[in-house]
């Protein structure tokens, strides 16, 4: 089974400033996808970042950048130049390739201050 | 704007009602998903649907019956739940049930249970 871990239940970050948060799994596959969601009180949860396991590149969108570390299992998400609007709950999420089941975190807070 | 619309946006309904939950997606999807979302605990997945056909149950009680009639709709049928279902109900699309394929979610329903 595969089983994703979020360590830190709540992370805060001044504006302007970097924020990295954790993210390990645990996977017997190969081939398989990671992704980070943001869900911000209005609760839609919105795609950040997504990252195919087989890349070694680590993706990037903007502000936003991960730590692929796919010998450790660890997936970190990386937020550049945090804004107001950044604070949210982002989850940290796995699929295999063979599969259509997303495993999610329990997610962590992120509280943006001015 | 999002493309996936689920109503209501609130419920409140006592054990013994009926009731159904909505979502509609507007993507061009083929996949639907069920999540409940509870409060400490990660995004479950409930029910996977492709091309209108059921892909995946995971083990959910029959007090909840999933109906999708196109891809482009999906239901949750309620009926005699129970004060632990009460949670954030998410609907997810994608294009297909790959691994590979990010999920586009809706507002959910917040279903509280009397």
């Amino acid at each position: 089974a595969q089983t994703v871990t979020q360590s830190q239940p709540e992370m805060s970050v001044q504006e302007a400033e970097t924020v990295t948060l954790s993210c390990t799994y645990d996977t017997s596959e190969s081939d398989y996808y990671l992704f980070w969601y943001k869900q911000p009180p209005s609760r839609q949860m919105i795609l950040v970042i997504r990252q195919e396991a087989y890349k070694q590149q680590n993706a990037t969108e903007n502000r936003f950048s991960v730590n692929f570390q796919k010998a450790a299992k660890s997936f970190s998400l990386k937020i550049s130049d945090s804004q107001l609007g950044d604070a949210a709950m982002y989850f940290c999420a796995y699929t295999s390739n063979s599969g259509y089941a997303l495993n999610f975190g329990k997610g962590t807070s992120l509280l943006v201050t001015p | 704007e999002t493309g996936v619309t689920q109503t209501p946006r609130h419920l409140v309904m006592g054990m013994t009602n009926k009731k159904s939950l909505k979502c509609e997606q507007h993507l061009g999807h083929n996949a639907m998903y069920w999540y409940k979302q509870s409060a400490k605990k990660p995004l479950e997945l409930m029910f996977v649907y492709s091309l209108e056909e059921r892909v995946e149950n995971n083990s959910v009680p029959s007090r909840f019956s999933p109906e999708c009639p196109n891809s482009s709709h999906l239901f949750l049928h309620l009926h005699t739940l129970q004060p632990e279902d009460s949670a954030l109900y998410l609907c997810a699309s994608s294009q297909d049930s790959q691994g590979d394929q990010p999920q586009h979610f809706g507002d959910g329903t917040r279903l509280s249970i009397l």
